[in-house]
């Protein structure tokens, strides 16, 4: 069965600290990963997408990175801000399939 | 371009009551789909369509049903609420070719 895996369930930051999401994943044959930003009360919006060949992408201050070998995906946020605090989920998607698979996310609060 | 659409944003049953939540996506996507969001336990999928005429089944379908009306239009119908089904909904459509999934603002139901 796909799985993905988040990990840590929750963390607390000071604002301008740097911090980095971890995911892991077992979904075969893989077609691309997805991170998703979820703010409190809203639906989740795409920040960033990582196919096979990539290992690294950046979107302003949150960088992906990708090791398809151990299929291992991150997210790093650079010296964040208030606006940060949210839920981070990561989703894989399978070659051919309609259905991705989520992990349960992240939640990140970041303190003044 | 309103992106995806749901009604309601609130809603409160009563145990045995019936209710439909309507989804609406402006984009031209072939997929929709239905999730809820109970905490702790991330977004698990309820129903999809992968294209106009289909729905199938997701991992926690029961106590559900859907029908796609057109291509804009995929609602989700609960014909005797249960506590249980107390929980956030949300809608999402799909774009190809990277998968992407484009979320509603979620529907919040409470079962008394």
């Amino acid at each position: 069965k796909n799985q993905v895996e988040q990990s840590p369930q929750s963390l607390i930051i000071l604002e301008g600290k740097n911090c980095t999401l971890q995911c892991n994943y077992t979904v075969s044959p893989f077609s691309n990963l997805r991170w998703y930003k979820q703010d409190t009360g809203r639906g989740p919006v795409s920040l960033t997408i990582m196919t096979f060949s990539e290992n690294t992408k950046s979107n302003g201050r949150y960088t992906a990175t990708l090791d398809a070998d151990t299929k291992q995906s991150s997210l790093h946020i650079t010296a964040s801000q208030l606006s940060d605090s949210a839920s981070y989920i990561c989703v894989v998607s399978e070659g051919g399939s309609y259905i991705p698979t989520f992990g349960r996310g992240t939640s990140l609060i970041v303190h003044p | 371009n309103a992106g995806v659409t749901q009604t309601p944003k609130f809603q409160v049953l009563k145990t045995g009551q019936s209710m439909t939540l309507q989804c609406a996506q402006d984009m031209n996507h072939n997929s929709m789909y239905w999730y809820r969001q109970d905490p702790g336990m991330g977004l698990r999928l309820i129903y999809y369509s992968a294209s106009e005429g289909t729905t199938d089944k997701g991992e926690v379908p029961n106590g559900y049903n859907v029908s796609r009306l057109n291509k804009r239009e995929f609602s989700l119908r609960l014909e005797s609420a249960a506590p249980s089904q107390t929980s956030v909904y949300f809608c999402a459509s799909r774009a190809v070719p990277h998968n992407e999934q484009f979320f509603g603002p979620g529907t919040r139901l409470t079962v008394l």
